[in-house]
């Protein structure tokens, strides 16, 4: 069975500093990968997403992702962060054969301070 | 619509009641997903709907928890004798017919279920 860990439950980060979120992922199959922001009292938003090709992903608002097979990870990153950033953000993944099904992470708060 | 839409934004339930929540997905979405999200956790997969046919409910926590989406259109999931344990923000989703990964899925804002 596929699962999610996001090791960082909560990270704060100045103003145009550098950010990375952590996620590493367990499954035995080939997976997809999602990254998902969410904003106070709002729905989910995709940043970006991973199905195959370049390990690479860039993704809106300056994210962006990179997949590393041996290492199972999966993490998130932006150079430069700013004020509206702060929120939390979702690492998920689907398996090849389980169709439609999102398996989430816990979530890494973000707090961006001025 | 403009994007997914769900009601009631917020729900307070005496422990035994029964509740219905609604999702109006994208027009023209035919797939649409249930999830549940506990207070600081992810969320966690209920369901799954291409059109009304309900694909995969494996993530439906038990027989008080029923989904549907008679003319694949809107959908309402329904708990029966809510428990508090059932307390949690439902979040819906839509997206068009290649799921995950060759669509974009939009979510709604979720309804919050608070059982006292």
């Amino acid at each position: 069975a596929q699962s999610v860990t996001q090791l960082d439950s909560q990270v704060p980060v100045f103003e145009e500093a550098p950010v990375e979120l952590r996620c590493n992922y367990s499954s035995s199959v080939s997976v997809y990968l999602f990254w998902y922001v969410q904003y106070p009292n709002q729905g989910l938003q995709l940043l970006l997403k991973y199905l195959s090709g370049s390990t690479l992903v860039k993704g809106i608002n300056g994210f962006e992702a990179e997949f590393n097979k041996s290492q199972t990870s999966f993490h998130l990153r932006k150079p430069s962060v700013h004020i509206s950033d702060t929120a939390e953000y979702f690492c998920a993944v689907s398996e090849g054969a389980a169709g439609n099904k999102l398996t989430f992470g816990g979530g890494t708060r973000v707090l961006v301070k001025p | 619509g403009a994007g997914v839409s769900q009601s009631p934004r917020y729900k307070v339930a005496k422990r035994g009641q029964d509740v219905a929540l609604r999702c109006d997905p994208i027009s023209g979405h035919v797939s649409l997903f249930w999830y549940q999200q506990a207070l600081g956790q992810g969320p966690e997969f209920l369901t799954y709907f291409q059109n009304e046919a309900q694909l995969d409910k494996s993530g439906l926590p038990s027989d008080r928890f029923f989904a549907e989406r008679p003319e694949g259109s809107v959908s309402t999931l329904k708990i029966q004798r809510t428990q508090q344990e059932d307390s949690a923000v439902y979040l819906c989703a839509s997206s068009g017919p290649q799921g995950i990964r060759g669509n974009t899925i939009y979510f709604g804002e979720g309804s919050w279920l608070t059982v006292v």
